[in-house]
């Protein structure tokens, strides 16, 4: 079936540094990719999407790109701060199933 | 607006049991969705909801169930319990869900422990 691949499951980076997330999604018709970010103990929130028609949406300190030919999207977290430890999960709407398929989650950490 | 919210927020059962689950979108959405989480499998799709009617479902046993009501609650229930049913489930809504692409908003949750 259809599914999204996200890496890595777990990355350390130290504060100020960025962080890139990277997700890989089967279906070609995709064409919505929202993020999510899990506070420890919270609800899943969403925080950026894009949909399949631009490249590349920012949002302050969080931008996402898409390359549709390579059926793959990244997150990029620039200087990072304490609270952007959090479990991040990216997602790929499927048209030919219509329903949106979650990756399995980066772990980010924030060192100080 | 309130939130989306999910009640119990926390349950103990054993196998064999069946439990309900019950999540209020937020007022005005009609779609909700259903999701099993557990570490190292992320957030896995188990059904949609809209208008009362499952719209889509995701790859669970038909041990899984859902109903929606006309006021857009829903309920999901899980008959015969495994111990590997032992997850954090959410539901989300959002105004009609499906091919709309619309933002998720998601409850905090049911934490089901099965012993």
């Amino acid at each position: 079936g259809e599914n999204v691949e996200q890496h890595p499951s777990t990355l350390s980076v130290q504060e100020g540094d960025s962080a890139v997330i990277k997700c890989t999604y089967s279906d070609s018709a995709s064409n919505y990719f929202p993020w999510y970010k899990q506070e420890l103990g919270k609800r899943p929130q969403l925080i950026i999407d894009i949909r399949s028609n631009v490249g590349e949406k920012k949002d302050q300190r969080i931008a996402v790109t898409l390359n549709k030919t390579a059926k793959h999207f990244s997150l990029h977290i620039t200087e990072t701060q304490p609270e952007d430890s959090a479990v991040y999960f990216c997602a790929a709407y499927m048209n030919r199933d219509d329903k949106i398929i979650f990756g399995k989650g980066t772990r980010l950490h924030i060192l100080p | 607006k309130a939130g989306v919210t999910q009640t119990p927020r926390y349950l103990i059962k054993t196998r064999g049991q069946q439990v309900t689950l019950s999540c209020s979108p937020i007022s005005g959405h009609r779609s909700v969705s259903w999701y099993q989480q557990t570490p190292g499998q992320g957030l896995q799709f188990l059904f949609e909801y809209f208008s009362e009617t499952q719209r889509n479902k995701g790859n669970f046993p038909g041990r899984f169930s859902g109903r929606q009501f006309s006021n857009s609650r829903s309920e999901m229930n899980v008959s015969t319990l495994e111990l590997g049913d032992s997850a954090l489930y959410l539901c989300a809504s959002s105004l009609n869900g499906g091919s709309v692409q619309e933002t998720q908003y998601f409850g905090p949750g049911t934490r089901l422990l099965v012993l």
